[in-house]
Protein backbone atom coordinates (compact mmCIF):
# COMPACT_ATOMS: atom_id res chain seq x y z
CA UNK A 1 0.00 0.00 0.00
CA UNK A 2 1.59 2.93 -0.86
CA UNK A 3 2.14 5.90 1.44
CA UNK A 4 0.53 9.29 0.58
CA UNK A 5 2.38 11.04 -2.63
CA UNK A 6 3.18 14.49 -3.61
CA UNK A 7 4.70 15.77 -6.80
CA UNK A 8 6.66 17.27 -7.61
CA UNK A 9 9.41 16.81 -5.27
CA UNK A 10 10.70 20.41 -5.82
CA UNK A 11 8.92 23.03 -7.89
CA UNK A 12 10.70 26.26 -9.19
CA UNK A 13 8.73 28.87 -10.41
CA UNK A 14 9.65 32.70 -11.23
CA UNK A 15 7.36 35.34 -9.45
CA UNK A 16 3.95 36.11 -11.33
CA UNK A 17 3.31 32.53 -11.95
CA UNK A 18 1.19 29.59 -10.68
CA UNK A 19 2.09 26.39 -9.02
CA UNK A 20 0.52 23.40 -8.56
CA UNK A 21 1.20 21.49 -6.16
CA UNK A 22 -0.66 17.22 -6.20
CA UNK A 23 -1.22 15.24 -3.20
CA UNK A 24 -2.57 11.53 -3.99
CA UNK A 25 -3.60 10.43 -0.45
CA UNK A 26 -3.28 6.61 1.14
CA UNK A 27 -5.61 4.32 -0.82
CA UNK A 28 -8.98 4.19 1.14
CA UNK A 29 -8.36 7.45 2.67
CA UNK A 30 -11.06 10.40 1.91
CA UNK A 31 -9.43 13.14 4.25
CA UNK A 32 -6.93 15.46 3.16
CA UNK A 33 -5.04 18.17 5.19
CA UNK A 34 -2.33 21.03 3.58
CA UNK A 35 0.45 22.52 5.75
CA UNK A 36 2.75 24.69 4.80
CA UNK A 37 6.50 24.98 6.36
CA UNK A 38 8.36 28.37 5.74
CA UNK A 39 12.02 28.79 6.35
CA UNK A 40 13.41 28.31 9.87
CA UNK A 41 9.77 28.41 10.85
CA UNK A 42 7.21 25.73 12.21
CA UNK A 43 4.80 23.63 10.06
CA UNK A 44 0.93 25.50 10.00
CA UNK A 45 -2.45 24.51 8.61
CA UNK A 46 -3.83 25.52 5.66
CA UNK A 47 -6.83 23.32 5.07
CA UNK A 48 -8.82 20.24 5.31
CA UNK A 49 -10.95 18.71 2.78
CA UNK A 50 -12.83 15.98 1.94
CA UNK A 51 -13.82 14.32 -1.12
CA UNK A 52 -15.29 17.70 -3.40
CA UNK A 53 -15.46 19.66 -0.21
CA UNK A 54 -13.19 21.93 1.92
CA UNK A 55 -14.03 21.23 5.38
CA UNK A 56 -11.51 24.27 7.28
CA UNK A 57 -9.71 26.77 5.14
CA UNK A 58 -9.10 28.58 8.09
CA UNK A 59 -5.33 28.43 7.81
CA UNK A 60 -5.90 29.60 3.72
CA UNK A 61 -4.71 32.91 3.11
CA UNK A 62 -7.27 35.08 1.69
CA UNK A 63 -5.83 36.03 -1.97
CA UNK A 64 -4.40 33.86 -4.56
CA UNK A 65 -4.29 30.37 -3.07
CA UNK A 66 -7.01 27.87 -3.34
CA UNK A 67 -7.35 24.02 -2.99
CA UNK A 68 -9.47 21.53 -4.59
CA UNK A 69 -10.18 17.64 -3.88
CA UNK A 70 -11.95 16.29 -6.98
CA UNK A 71 -14.09 13.08 -6.89
CA UNK A 72 -11.50 11.57 -9.19
CA UNK A 73 -7.85 12.39 -9.19
CA UNK A 74 -5.43 13.87 -6.61
CA UNK A 75 -5.90 16.77 -4.45
CA UNK A 76 -4.38 20.01 -5.59
CA UNK A 77 -3.08 23.13 -4.04
CA UNK A 78 -2.99 26.10 -6.63
CA UNK A 79 -0.95 29.08 -5.54
CA UNK A 80 -1.39 31.60 -8.43
CA UNK A 81 0.83 34.86 -9.14
CA UNK A 82 3.50 33.55 -7.01
CA UNK A 83 5.58 36.02 -4.90
CA UNK A 84 8.99 34.94 -2.92
CA UNK A 85 7.27 34.40 0.08
CA UNK A 86 5.70 31.43 -0.97
CA UNK A 87 9.02 29.41 -1.44
CA UNK A 88 8.36 27.10 1.97
CA UNK A 89 7.84 23.55 1.42
CA UNK A 90 3.92 22.35 1.53
CA UNK A 91 3.00 18.66 2.79
CA UNK A 92 -0.13 17.32 2.70
CA UNK A 93 -1.61 14.00 4.80
CA UNK A 94 -4.14 12.17 4.56
CA UNK A 95 -6.62 10.07 7.09
CA UNK A 96 -9.32 7.34 6.22
CA UNK A 97 -11.95 9.04 8.53
CA UNK A 98 -12.22 12.18 9.90
CA UNK A 99 -9.22 14.15 12.27
CA UNK A 100 -10.80 13.78 15.77
CA UNK A 101 -10.16 9.82 15.57
CA UNK A 102 -7.48 9.27 13.59
CA UNK A 103 -3.94 9.72 13.05
CA UNK A 104 -2.59 11.56 9.57
CA UNK A 105 -0.45 10.50 7.31
CA UNK A 106 2.02 12.32 5.89
CA UNK A 107 3.35 12.83 2.36
CA UNK A 108 7.28 13.29 1.61
CA UNK A 109 6.20 17.14 0.40
CA UNK A 110 6.88 19.93 -2.29
CA UNK A 111 10.32 22.39 -2.26
CA UNK A 112 8.77 25.49 -3.71
CA UNK A 113 10.84 27.79 -4.75
CA UNK A 114 9.98 31.40 -6.30
CA UNK A 115 12.94 32.78 -7.95
CA UNK B 1 -3.61 32.87 21.94
CA UNK B 2 -3.87 29.24 21.53
CA UNK B 3 0.20 28.25 21.79
CA UNK B 4 2.29 25.06 21.84
CA UNK B 5 5.35 25.15 24.05
CA UNK B 6 8.07 22.60 23.79
CA UNK B 7 11.59 22.28 25.15
CA UNK B 8 14.33 22.05 24.94
CA UNK B 9 14.68 23.55 21.68
CA UNK B 10 17.68 21.60 21.14
CA UNK B 11 19.02 18.89 22.48
CA UNK B 12 22.16 16.72 22.21
CA UNK B 13 22.71 12.81 24.17
CA UNK B 14 25.07 10.22 23.60
CA UNK B 15 24.03 7.02 22.63
CA UNK B 16 22.16 4.67 24.92
CA UNK B 17 20.45 7.46 26.99
CA UNK B 18 17.01 8.01 27.69
CA UNK B 19 15.58 11.37 26.33
CA UNK B 20 12.73 13.35 27.61
CA UNK B 21 11.14 15.74 25.39
CA UNK B 22 7.87 18.04 26.85
CA UNK B 23 5.20 19.69 24.86
CA UNK B 24 2.89 22.29 27.27
CA UNK B 25 -0.45 23.73 25.66
CA UNK B 26 -2.62 26.87 26.87
CA UNK B 27 -6.67 25.22 26.31
CA UNK B 28 -8.57 22.36 26.16
CA UNK B 29 -7.92 20.09 23.39
CA UNK B 30 -9.37 16.96 21.84
CA UNK B 31 -5.99 15.44 20.69
CA UNK B 32 -2.32 15.89 20.69
CA UNK B 33 0.42 14.54 18.29
CA UNK B 34 3.60 13.96 18.51
CA UNK B 35 5.49 13.45 14.69
CA UNK B 36 9.15 13.05 13.83
CA UNK B 37 10.50 15.37 10.93
CA UNK B 38 13.86 13.61 9.56
CA UNK B 39 17.03 15.54 8.39
CA UNK B 40 15.46 14.96 4.79
CA UNK B 41 12.05 16.56 5.73
CA UNK B 42 10.19 13.36 5.41
CA UNK B 43 7.40 13.59 8.54
CA UNK B 44 6.28 10.50 10.45
CA UNK B 45 3.38 10.22 12.65
CA UNK B 46 4.42 8.86 15.79
CA UNK B 47 1.44 9.18 18.38
CA UNK B 48 -2.12 10.41 18.79
CA UNK B 49 -3.03 11.14 21.99
CA UNK B 50 -6.46 12.36 23.74
CA UNK B 51 -5.49 10.99 27.08
CA UNK B 52 -2.75 8.60 28.85
CA UNK B 53 -0.05 6.52 27.55
CA UNK B 54 0.98 4.90 24.08
CA UNK B 55 4.12 2.90 23.61
CA UNK B 56 5.73 2.05 19.77
CA UNK B 57 9.01 -0.21 20.76
CA UNK B 58 11.46 2.30 22.40
CA UNK B 59 9.10 5.50 22.16
CA UNK B 60 6.83 6.56 24.96
CA UNK B 61 4.07 9.05 24.82
CA UNK B 62 2.25 10.72 27.92
CA UNK B 63 -0.44 13.55 28.36
CA UNK B 64 -1.38 15.04 31.53
CA UNK B 65 -4.91 16.77 30.56
CA UNK B 66 -5.43 18.25 33.73
CA UNK B 67 -1.71 20.03 33.57
CA UNK B 68 -2.15 20.66 29.82
CA UNK B 69 1.51 18.73 29.34
CA UNK B 70 2.60 15.74 27.26
CA UNK B 71 6.22 14.53 27.16
CA UNK B 72 7.98 12.14 24.46
CA UNK B 73 10.20 9.60 25.97
CA UNK B 74 12.66 8.15 24.22
CA UNK B 75 14.63 4.99 25.95
CA UNK B 76 18.23 3.74 24.75
CA UNK B 77 18.21 6.86 21.82
CA UNK B 78 20.37 5.71 18.84
CA UNK B 79 22.08 8.00 16.36
CA UNK B 80 18.98 6.95 14.04
CA UNK B 81 17.21 9.01 16.52
CA UNK B 82 18.47 12.00 15.72
CA UNK B 83 15.96 14.01 13.79
CA UNK B 84 13.29 17.18 14.96
CA UNK B 85 10.06 16.23 17.05
CA UNK B 86 7.02 18.24 16.73
CA UNK B 87 4.26 18.32 18.98
CA UNK B 88 0.77 19.47 17.55
CA UNK B 89 -2.54 20.11 18.98
CA UNK B 90 -5.79 20.14 18.00
CA UNK B 91 -7.73 22.75 20.38
CA UNK B 92 -11.54 21.91 21.43
CA UNK B 93 -12.57 25.15 20.39
CA UNK B 94 -10.95 25.83 16.56
CA UNK B 95 -11.97 23.10 14.40
CA UNK B 96 -9.78 20.68 12.63
CA UNK B 97 -6.50 22.81 12.48
CA UNK B 98 -3.46 21.32 13.98
CA UNK B 99 -1.38 23.77 16.00
CA UNK B 100 2.19 23.24 15.76
CA UNK B 101 4.92 23.44 18.28
CA UNK B 102 8.38 24.48 17.01
CA UNK B 103 10.06 21.55 17.38
CA UNK B 104 12.51 19.60 19.36
CA UNK B 105 16.26 19.22 17.63
CA UNK B 106 17.34 16.00 18.58
CA UNK B 107 20.97 14.76 18.22
CA UNK B 108 22.50 11.52 19.33
CA UNK B 109 26.18 11.15 19.04
CA UNK B 110 27.59 7.54 19.00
Amino acid sequence: NAGVMQNPRHLVRRRGQEARLRCSPMKGHSHVYWYRQLPEEGLKFMVYLQKENIIDESGMPKERFSAEFPKEGPSILRIQQVVRGDSAAYFCASSPVGPVTYEQYFGPGTRLTVT
Amino acid sequence: KNEVEQSPQNLTAQEGEFITINCSYSVGISALHWLQQHPGGGIVSLFMLSSGKKKHGRLIATINIQEKHSSLHITASHPRDSAVYICAVRYSNSGYALNFGKGTSLLVTP
